[in-house]
C-alpha cells in the first residue's frame, strides 16, 4: 500500500456541475500526478504537480483544473462537467523524476 | 509523439506455460521502464522496474531490456490463471517527470 487515498470514490454528477476529486498521501512525495483511464485510451495524463503550488498540464487538461495547496493533497476540479469527462480517475505519485509511480484506488465519475 | 506499443490482446496461455508481454517505444533516449499489473476495476499496481539493457528477474516475473531495439518485454513463468489480468508498460522518456503508458495487453491464463 503506497499510503494513497482518493475521495470519492464514486459519484455521479449532472452536466454542468462543478467537481472536485482528492487525492491524500501520507508518503511526502514530491511528484503527484492525475490520469483517466478510458477504454480504447488507456491511461493519459491530465495534469501533474512537482511540488507545492508547482502544477503542469498533461495531454488531456481541456475542462480540468488543479491545485496543491499542501504536499499531502492534490485537488482536481472539473469546472463544468461533461459526460464526455465521464472516466475513471488515478491519482498516483513518485519520489522523483525516472521513479516508478504508484497508483491510487481510483474514482469512478459518471456525469449524466 | 512519444508513444508506447503494446498488442491489445488478449493473449490466451495455457497455466504453467511461459506468457511473454512485449513493448515498444518511439523515444530513443528513454531511461526508465515499468510493467504494471491491473485487474479489472482496480488500479495498477507495479510489478517490475528496469532502467539498463538485460534481463531483470524477481519470482516468476523477468523484464528484459534492448534499447538499441527500443524494445522492452516482461515474461511470467509458471503462468497462473491469477495472473489474468491486463498488463500495462510504462516508459519515462528522461527528459521530464512523466511516464508515457502503453494502451495495454490483456492476458487470459487457461486453467
Amino acid at each position: 500500500d503506497a499510503g494513497i487515498t482518493q475521495s470519492p470514490r464514486h459519484k455521479v454528477t449532472e452536466t454542468g456541475t462543478p467537481v472536485t476529486l482528492r487525492c491524500h498521501q501520507t508518503e511526502n512525495h514530491r511528484y503527484m500526478y492525475w490520469y483517466r483511464q478510458d477504454p480504447g485510451h488507456g491511461l493519459r495524463l491530465i495534469h501533474y504537480s512537482y511540488g507545492v503550488k508547482d502544477t503542469d498540464k498533461g495531454e488531456v487538461s481541456d475542462g480540468y483544473s488543479v491545485s496543491r495547496s499542501k504536499t499531502e493533497d492534490f485537488l482536481l476540479t472539473l469546472e463544468s462537467a461533461t459526460s464526455s469527462q465521464t472516466s475513471v480517475y488515478f491519482c498516483a505519485i513518485t519520489p522523483g523524476q525516472g521513479y516508478e509511480q504508484y497508483f491510487g484506488p481510483g474514482t469512478r465519475l459518471t456525469v449524466t | 509523439q512519444k508513444e508506447v506499443e503494446q498488442n491489445s490482446g488478449p493473449l490466451s496461455v495455457p497455466e504453467g506455460a511461459i506468457a511473454s508481454l512485449n513493448c515498444t517505444y518511439s523515444d530513443r533516449g528513454s531511461q526508465s521502464f515499468f510493467w504494471y499489473r491491473q485487474y479489472s476495476g482496480k488500479s495498477p499496481e507495479l510489478i517490475m522496474s528496469i532502467y539498463s539493457n538485460g534481463d531483470k528477474e524477481d519470482g516468476r516475473f523477468t523484464a528484459q531490456l534492448n534499447k538499441a531495439s527500443q524494445y522492452v518485454s516482461l515474461l511470467i513463468r509458471d503462468s497462473q490463471p491469477s495472473d489474468s489480468a491486463t498488463y500495462l508498460c510504462a516508459v519515462n522518456m528522461g527528459r521530464d517527470d512523466k511516464i508515457i503508458f502503453g494502451k495495454g495487453t490483456r492476458l487470459h491464463i487457461l486453467p
